[in-house]
């Protein structure tokens, strides 16, 4: 039990499109999902916190209106980076956290590597 | 400064070989404390959670101890595989509104045949 999925699992884009990532609980119910993100030989940096219903509560120093975060159900949480750029190149990774059990346990999905040309 | 610092930063071991990693936090207040692996290009798994009340916790190889008068754990693995090569991230759980994870910044094993 307790199963996240992300889809994609990898990414390749041109500089100034916009990709979308998705983050699903499969076998629960998540009122809030975390989006994190990782560079290389560096842990999990969280960028913001989503919950279903209302807006998503960003970090400091992570633009909101770059990286958009819907949540539109309790199962499903989407991340869209607008107008990729190099930089944004990196391993994002989204975890779940159960609606009602546990409250603080955190279930992490596989991770989606994306690459911006 | 809620912080959680870890070592080494890297380690080689040999396969069948038993190591220890350390962990070093000033999180409060403090709500649990997780260790998790993490291979190359995947997302991480859960090994062991303890409270501030507990002291021990295995899970297979794998032995969590947590001293919380002095913010320290440490997760010994015993008789390494070379599938263990990984890196291994201790988080400790903020006891706040939203038990916001802290991470530590990782250690990278590698196991040698």
């Amino acid at each position: 039990g307790a199963v996240v999925s992300q889809h994609p699992s990898w990414v390749i884009c041109k500089s100034g499109t916009s990709v979308k990532i998705e983050c699903r609980s499969l076998d629960f119910q998540a009122t809030t999902m975390f989006w994190y993100r990782q560079f290389p030989k560096q842990s999990l940096m969280l960028m913001a916190t989503s919950n279903e219903g209302s807006k998503a509560t960003y970090e400091q120093g992570v633009e909101k209106d770059k990286f958009l975060i819907n949540h539109a159900s309790l199962t499903l949480s989407t991340l869209t980076v607008t107008s990729a750029h190099p930089e944004d190149s990196s391993f994002y990774i989204c975890s779940a956290r159960p609606s009602g059990r546990e409250h603080d346990t955190q279930y992490f999905g596989p991770g989606t590597r994306l690459t911006v040309l | 400064k809620n912080q959680v610092e870890q070592s080494p930063q890297s380690l080689i071991i040999l396969e069948g070989k038993n190591c220890t990693l350390q962990c070093n936090y000033t999180v409060s207040p403090f709500s649990n404390l997780r260790w998790y692996k993490q291979d190359t290009g995947r997302g991480p798994v859960s090994l062991t959670i303890m409270t501030f009340s507990e002291n021990t916790k295995s899970n297979g190889r794998y032995t969590a101890t947590l001293d919380a008068d002095t913010k320290q754990s440490s997760l010994h693995i015993t008789a390494s595989q070379l599938s263990d090569s990984a890196s291994y991230i201790c988080v400790v759980s903020h006891l706040s509104g939203t038990y916001k994870y802290i991470f530590g910044t990782g250690t990278r094993l590698k196991v040698l045949a």
